[in-house]
């Protein structure tokens, strides 16, 4: 089965600043999607920014980008210039190539202090 | 945009109790789960089904059981609540193929209380 750790529960960053938030994970396969979710404190669950493993180009949305590192099975999320808004639960996730069920990991929860 | 809706944001039932969530998406999405979200332990697979009146089980199964009638509807049930299955509950749906394949999109959430 697939594993993913995000070894930092907590972290925080002051508005305006880069913060990068750590994403491991364990897979055979060759083929699959990473993924990074947000949940702020109202709790719905949104998409941040999806990874092909195929793609070597690390994928970027606005001031959210990855380091996708496949050798090293790691998939880190940079947040830049950090807004207040940004404050909330973030999930790394795998997706196997069936494009069923994703596997999650614990969480960091990131704050942002102005 | 896509849209997955729970039926309710708080519940709170009694032990022994039988209780219904439900989920509806509306982008026809062939894949819909169930997840539970405790703090510290992320979110946890219960059911998933990938198309109508199919189901898998997940990694936290027990005391639990779904129902997918129509294609759009994803019904958790609980079938004598218990105070362990006090959690938030999320539903999410998401398309095997095309281009947005894999992305889940979840609902709100409900947050169960089993008193």
């Amino acid at each position: 089965a697939q594993t993913v750790t995000q070894s930092q529960p907590e972290m925080s960053v002051q508005e305006a600043e880069t913060v990068t938030l750590s994403c491991t994970y364990d897979t055979s396969e060759s083929d699959y999607y990473l993924f990074w979710y947000k949940q702020p404190p109202s709790r719905q669950m949104i998409l941040v920014i999806r990874q092909e493993a195929y793609k070597q180009q690390n994928a970027t949305e606005n001031r959210f980008s990855v380091n996708f590192q496949k050798a090293a099975k790691s998939f880190s999320l940079k947040i830049s210039d950090s807004q207040l808004g940004d404050a909330a639960m973030y999930f790394c996730a795998y997706g196997g190539n069936s494009g069923y069920a994703l596997n999650f990991g614990k969480g960091t929860s990131l704050l942002v202090t102005p | 945009d896509v849209k997955v809706t729970q039926s309710s944001r708080y519940l709170v039932k009694r032990t022994g109790e039988k209780v219904f969530l439900e989920c509806v998406q509306d982008m026809d999405h062939e894949n819909m789960f169930w997840y539970r979200q405790d703090p510290g332990l992320g979110l946890r697979l219960i059911y998933f089904s990938y198309d109508v009146k199919m189901k898998e089980k997940g990694d936290i199964p027990e005391g639990y059981s779904v129902s997918r009638e129509k294609k759009e509807r994803f019904s958790l049930i609980l079938e004598s609540a218990s105070t362990n299955q006090t959690s938030m509950y999320l539903c999410a749906s998401s398309s095997p193929t095309g281009g947005a394949k894999n992305i889940q999109y979840f609902g709100a959430g409900t947050r169960l209380s089993v008193l």
